[in-house]
């Protein structure tokens, strides 16, 4: 384990369904991102999050909710999903917003939506 | 905002072998390039990465290169064995901005 803490590792819900993934990191790292990775496009970013605070919104449908407890806690809340949400979503960390000394990523949630 | 191109998007190279993947940036403030390496069903995890006071970086059979005035930097892998077999990602950022842009990724796939 890195460090970065994704549960569930795999989720297969309905488009109707409510879930939520998790990540969790215990780096000490202030600063937390979710990024979607699908064949079309790699490591899409979401959300970032610098000490609990949500500092960007890539022009993630509502549909998508981030939330920062913390600042080792992440969460993504799905609801009414489609289809084409069907990916890896990772969760990664780093020391500080520039990432300077890089991203620590989780192992991901394969999210699959029927 | 920032804009990174890597090419190749697949490479296949007989083992043994160097290969090299190709990024391209956008925004001429970026000054920190790392490079991520991705195996099958695992997650990103960083190899390498230079800083743009430095214009090469080597670690072991790992190596990047960095030119500024072009606005490209590359990485080298020599030697290659079947375990360098993965996706590799490259992405460029400034400090002071709030997040990595990545490149598209390269699929090298080692031939034994």
């Amino acid at each position: 384990e890195t460090g970065v803490t994704q549960t569930p590792r795999h989720l297969v819900m309905g488009m109707t369904n409510k879930k939520s993934l998790k990540c969790e990191q215990h780096l000490g790292h202030n600063a937390m991102y979710w990024y979607k990775q699908s064949a079309k496009k790699p490591l899409e970013l979401m959300f970032v999050y610098s000490l609990e605070e949500r500092v960007e919104n890539n022009s993630v449908p509502s549909r998508f909710s981030p939330e920062c407890p913390n600042s080792s806690h992440l969460f993504l809340h799905l609801h009414t999903l489609q289809p084409e949400d069907s990916a890896l979503y990772l969760c990664a960390s780093s020391q500080d917003l520039q990432g300077r000394y890089g991203y620590t990523f989780g192992s991901g949630t394969r999210l699959t939506v029927v | 905002g920032e804009n990174v191109e890597q090419h190749p998007s697949t490479l296949s190279v007989q083992e043994g072998d160097s290969a090299v993947i190709k990024c391209t940036y956008s925004d001429s403030a970026s000054n920190y390039f790392p490079w991520y390496k991705q195996e099958l069903g695992k997650r990103p995890q960083l190899i390498i990465d230079i800083r743009s006071n430095v214009g090469e970086k080597k670690d072991q059979r790992i190596a990047v290169t960095l030119n500024k005035t072009a606005k490209h930097f590359s990485l080298h892998i020599t030697e290659t064995q079947p375990e360098d077999s993965a996706v590799y990602f490259c992405a460029a950022t400034h400090f002071g901005n709030e997040k990595l842009t990545f490149g598209t990724g390269t699929r090298l796939t080692i031939i034994p």
